[in-house]
């Protein structure tokens, strides 16, 4: 079955390090996106991917950096300059170039930093 | 400045009531207008309007999209438990851009 996978589902860290969260998707989709999802704030985009070795910020890439390698994989860093990073994060997928398409999303990652 | 807003924020309702969850946009070069359910994890697509006017349906839920007067309505009838969940609603707009707003917590009591 095709799908997004995010890994893991629960990731705890202390301050100062930095963490990465895997997504891979097997949809063959060229964008991927990565969102943050607070309680009452709906889901902001961090960073998003239209193609393999292209990327750019969303709303609040600050404190965040991704890399796109490979079609498949879309990692998301969580540094240490993020100011709060605790929050669920979402990653997504949809065909490239077809802005008349739905998101498929992930199960999300549910980052705990104390 | 790009926005969606949702009203209401939170909801609670009887099995049975119908229900009316809004969403308003602003953003460049407005393309679509999508809903998503979301349980627990990951938000799970239900609607996407293109077109002024045209109701879509998929059984007790229903949508449609103003685009002069800037807004959905998604529209559930006979609620029951199970359409407890986080109603969101975003806007396709410019490059592959999507917004999203907020979401509507609905809560269905037996």
């Amino acid at each position: 079955d095709g799908g997004i996978t995010q890994s893991p589902k629960y990731l705890f860290r202390k301050e100062g390090q930095n963490v990465t969260l895997s997504c891979e998707q097997n949809l063959n989709h060229d964008a991927m996106y990565w969102y943050r999802q607070d309680p009452g704030q709906g889901l902001r985009l961090i960073y998003y991917s239209q193609i393999v070795n292209d990327f750019q910020k969303g709303d609040i890439a600050e404190g965040y950096s991704v890399s796109r390698e490979k079609k498949e994989s879309f990692p998301l860093t969580v540094t240490s300059a993020q100011k709060n990073p605790t929050a669920f994060y979402l990653c997504a997928s949809r065909p490239g170039q077809t802005y008349n398409s739905p998101l498929h999303f992930g199960n999300g990652t549910r980052l705990t930093v104390t | 400045e790009d926005k969606v807003v949702q009203s209401p924020l939170s909801l609670v309702v009887h099995e049975g009531d119908t229900v009316t969850l809004n969403c308003s946009y602003e953003v460049t070069n407005f393309r679509s207008l999508l809903w998503y359910k979301q349980e627990k994890k990951a938000p799970t697509f239900l609607f996407m309007l293109t077109s002024s006017g045209i109701e879509k349906k998929s059984g007790r839920l229903s949508s449609i999209l103003d685009k002069k007067e800037l807004f959905s309505i998604l529209n559930i009838t006979a609620t029951q438990t199970g359409d407890s969940a986080v109603y969101l609603c975003a806007a396709g707009y410019r490059n592959n851009d999507m917004r999203f707003g907020a979401g509507t917590r609905l809560t269905v009591k037996p």
